[in-house]
């Protein structure tokens, strides 16, 4: 069982609409969560971080963690054609060993 | 503010040549990394380095070396490059966010060996 998993996709989604994307991990010590947004091509970038179980919001993006579950998940409303590319979930159990999964791909379709 | 550079950003090799890759971050971060990215792998860690004079073995540092230069500069080493390593490398730097490092990634370096 990889440490942590998502869906490689494509998802598609019309423009407009909410885009939900997931994430399990196996290691239940795990404290801190993160979610990067990777466009062809180009380098990871951050787009949120959560620790706490519930909801975080950051304009468009809502991080959600359910640590009794071992999933995480990140809301985009309003999705836009620019909010397309691959979205990395990636999970901290220590200062420096942060796991990543294989990503999603995510297509906003006009 | 650069953030974290790599140079280059792609190269050639064949099986067998040396090279190096190099990074440096100018955010005054005290940790560094360097991952490589396969389709449908994620990033794999490869070597990380906690602070000057300090490196670690990640999950996949068969083939590689590293050195930190110095508190700016990680450079990562292929000493006989092998088709396997054909692959897109990513340097990055963290900072604490509360208690966890939180990582920000350089613009890669695409390598082929033939």
């Amino acid at each position: 069982q990889k440490e942590v998993e998502q869906n490689s996709g494509p998802l598609s989604v019309p423009e407009g609409a909410i885009a939900s994307l997931n994430c399990t991990y196996s290691d239940r010590g795990s404290q801190s969560f993160f979610w990067y947004r990777q466009y062809s091509g180009k380098s990871p970038e951050l787009i949120m971080f959560i620790y706490s179980n519930g909801d975080k919001e950051d304009g468009r993006f809502t991080a959600q963690l359910n640590k009794a579950s071992q999933y995480v998940s990140l809301l985009i409303r309003d999705s836009q054609p620019s909010d397309s590319a691959t979205y990395l979930c990636a999970v901290g159990s220590s200062a420096s060993k942060i796991i990543f999964g294989s990503g999603t791909r995510l297509s906003i379709r006009p | 503010n650069a953030g974290v550079t790599q140079t280059p950003k792609f190269q050639v090799l064949k099986t067998g040549q040396s090279m190096t890759l190099q990074c440096a971050q100018d955010m005054n971060h005290n940790s560094m990394y360097w991952y490589r990215q396969d389709p449908g792998m994620g990033l794999r860690l490869i070597y990380y380095s906690a602070s000057e004079g300090t490196t670690d073995k990640g999950e996949v540092p068969n083939g590689y070396n590293v050195s930190r230069l110095n508190k700016r500069e990680f450079s990562l080493r292929l000493e006989s490059a092998a088709p396997s390593q054909t692959s897109v490398y990513f340097c990055a730097s963290s900072a604490p966010t509360g208690w966890q490092e939180t990582q920000y990634f350089g613009p890669g370096t695409r390598l082929l060996v033939l």
